[in-house]
């Protein structure tokens, strides 16, 4: 069965601060992974994609994937209130499950002033 | 990114019934996905959804339960039938728009409640 595990929270960060979120997954066919940012009562909404190893950056958020450790992770920079949700990894799968995302369990941010 | 509306936002219904969301899309997409979100849980792929062929579901998720359709590219309906209080959760479509983001766009979900 296809696992993806995220690091527990709930996570608690002064504002300006970098936040940190990390997943683990099991599957090492998986060829795409997500961050999404659920705010309570919404749905969720995509802040990063990232397919290769490495590092990937966009304004305040890089995203870090080691597929060698099936490791993937989440930094927020200069962290905001606004920040505050619960973000959640999701890993996509390939081959004829393309585009079947299995979700992690979510790790809900604060980010207090 | 891809605009997604789905219907009904919410809804309150009573067990034994059965409520059809819908999920339109501004453009055409190939593929649709269901998922389900309980209380407090995370998300769980429900069924694929391609125009032209049978939604393919998910272990655990069974065609009897939750009859998909997709009669064209922007398109598609999932009913939860004969519904229980267990069915209480939100329900989103997703796409994969080809605007060229990569990533997947959800629907604003649909809160069903079964009392």
């Amino acid at each position: 069965q296809k696992e993806v595990e995220q690091n527990s929270g709930p996570l608690s960060v002064p504002e300006g601060a970098i936040a940190s979120l990390n997943c683990t997954y099991s599957d090492r066919g998986s060829q795409s992974f997500f961050w999404y940012r659920q705010y309570s009562g919404k749905s969720p909404e995509l802040i990063m994609s990232i397919y290769s190893n490495g590092d990937k950056e966009d304004g305040r958020f890089t995203a870090q994937l080691n597929k060698a450790s099936q490791y993937v992770s989440l930094l927020i920079r200069d962290s905001q209130p606004s920040d505050s949700a619960t973000y959640l990894c999701a890993v996509g799968a390939g081959g004829t499950s393309y585009g079947k995302l299995t979700f992690g369990q979510g790790t809900i941010l604060t980010v207090h002033p | 990114s891809a605009v997604i509306s789905q219907k009904p936002s919410r809804d309150i219904c009573q067990r034994g019934t059965s409520l059809t969301i819908q999920c339109q899309v501004d453009s055409q997409v190939t593929m649709m996905f269901w998922y389900r979100q309980q209380p407090g849980q995370s998300l769980t792929l429900i069924a694929t959804a391609n125009q032209g062929s049978e939604a393919t579901y998910e272990s655990g998720f069974v065609i009897d339960k939750f009859p998909i359709s997709r009669p064209n590219l922007t398109f598609s309906t999932l009913t939860v039938s004969n519904m229980s209080p267990e069915d209480s959760s939100i329900y989103l479509c997703s796409v994969e728009p080809y605007t060229g983001v990569f990533g997947y766009t959800f629907g604003s979900g649909t809160r069903l409640t079964v009392v």
